[in-house]
């Protein structure tokens, strides 16, 4: 089975700090993305990358980073925290997606809180 | 631009009755569509798709979807539910006619209570 793990459950932060979000995916998967989970707004994609050292913005990549210097780990920064980035961050990867193996497996989520 | 959407926030169903949740899509080319489900506290889990071929697809859990291309719709069904079925579930969409790497696009999701 696919298994992506994340670095923390639940995270607490004070405005201001930078704050770091790790995920690791064990299925040699070319494609990595950073979620983020709203009430009412679903899944917004913050980031991705195809492929290790690539990174392509999503929808909404304001005030993150992201880092992919190895092909399992895929690192979401946020470089000044805001009380606006509190949420929950889901990691994702998935294989190529041509053909039929082209669903995403997801982390078990990031609850972040920006105090 | 791809887009779909989830008509209804929450769906209520007694236990062992069938139950539908809502999904229609747009999109400029021939859909890939997916459902997930997010149990509580927890990451989202796959649970069907469709690429080609036949319109019914059958994923895990007993649960199906219907592919309507006149409608534009997905919606998934099972014959009968269960308590342990009560989570929130995601439809999304791909566009796979247009080049390059394709975003998957997420619905915002509905709440299934299932009654005991």
């Amino acid at each position: 089975d696919v298994k992506v793990t994340q670095s923390s459950r639940y995270l607490v932060k004070r405005t201001g700090e930078k704050v770091f979000l790790e995920c690791v995916q064990d299925m040699d998967h070319e494609n990595m993305f950073w979620y983020r989970q709203d009430p009412g707004l679903g899944l917004r994609l913050i980031y991705f990358s195809y492929d290790v050292k690539m990174k392509e913005k999503g929808d909404i990549p304001e005030g993150y980073s992201v880092s992919r210097e190895k092909k399992e780990r895929f690192s979401l920064i946020l470089e000044s925290a805001s009380t606006n980035q509190t949420s929950m961050y889901l990691c994702a990867s998935s294989l190529f997606p041509s053909g039929t193996s082209a669903e995403q497996f997801f982390g078990p989520g990031t609850r972040l809180t920006v105090l | 631009a791809q887009s779909v959407a989830q008509p209804e926030d929450q769906v209520n169903v007694a236990e062992g009755n069938p139950l539908t949740v809502k999904c229609t899509y747009s999109v400029s080319g021939n859909p890939y569509l997916f459902w997930y489900v997010q149990y509580p506290n927890r990451g989202l889990q796959f649970l069907l798709k469709y690429i080609t071929g036949d319109n019914l697809v059958k994923g895990s859990y007993g649960f199906e979807a219907e592919f309507n291309k006149s409608q534009t719709s997905f919606h998934l069904k099972k014959p009968s539910a269960l308590v342990s079925d009560s989570a929130l579930y995601f439809c999304a969409v791909r566009d796979m006619e247009t080049g390059g790497y394709q975003k998957v696009t997420f619905g915002t999701g509905t709440k299934l209570q299932v009654i005991p």
